[in-house]
């Protein structure tokens, strides 16, 4: 089993919609959890993270995490075609030495 | 501020060749980290740095991957010999740590290295 799972997609939705990408995890005891929009031949940059159970919006970016489940998700409302990239899910172990590591990422394709 | 410098951009060589991988880190910044990211891998973490001190090279494929961080602002990932299984992008990413809080992690641009 890998330590951080999400789909590989692609998701396709079409502009203006909700996208939901999800992301579950093996080690109960992480703490933090990022999530990271990787554009077409550029490097990973952050764009939410959260620590506690429950939601954090931000903008049009929502992550939600459930800790019981070993679940965080994003949600992007209002998509735009600009949201189009692969988007990372990475977590900080249990020893929260400050290590991430990183699911394979879901390609966001929004459709105008 | 530069951001994560990176250098070089690209790199085309031939197997059995040695390479080396540069990277500056954002001023200030204390840790630093090294990562390769493939289609079939995803993003793998080789190696990170405390205060210029290794801690985690678990990720380290094998005896041909060195790296080093010799002072706060320069870090070196080498490969010798290369093999075409490194073809990939490697990324340096740099990050303040203090105490248990999480400060975020920035990447530099990547190195795209093809091992013909």
């Amino acid at each position: 089993q890998k330590e951080v799972e999400q789909n590989s997609g692609p998701l396709s939705v079409p502009e203006g919609a909700i996208a939901s990408l999800n992301c579950t995890y093996s080690d109960r005891g992480s703490q933090s959890f990022f999530w990271y929009r990787q554009y077409s031949g550029k490097s990973p940059e952050l764009i939410m993270f959260i620590y506690s159970n429950g939601d954090k919006e931000d903008g049009r970016f929502t992550a939600q995490l459930n800790k019981a489940s070993q679940y965080v998700s994003l949600l992007i409302r209002d998509s735009q075609p600009s949201d189009s990239a692969t988007y990372l899910c990475a977590v900080t172990g249990s020893s929260n030495t400050g290590k991430l590591i990183f699911g394979q990422g879901t390609t966001l394709q929004v459709k105008p | 501020d530069a951001g994560v410098i990176q250098s070089p951009r690209h790199e085309v060589t031939e197997m059995g060749q040695e390479v080396t991988l540069r990277c500056k880190p954002i001023s200030g910044h204390n840790s630093l980290f090294w990562y390769r990211q493939t289609m079939m891998r995803g993003l793998e973490l080789l190696i990170y740095f405390n205060n210029n001190v290794p801690i985690d090279d678990s990720g380290m494929p094998e005896d041909r991957f060195s790296a080093k961080m010799p002072n706060a602002s320069f870090s070196t990932l080498k490969i010798q010999p290369s093999e075409p299984r490194d073809s990939a992008v490697y990324f340096c990413a740099s990050r303040w740590t203090s105490g248990s809080s999480y400060n975020e992690q920035f990447f530099g641009p990547g190195t795209r290295l093809t091992v013909l």
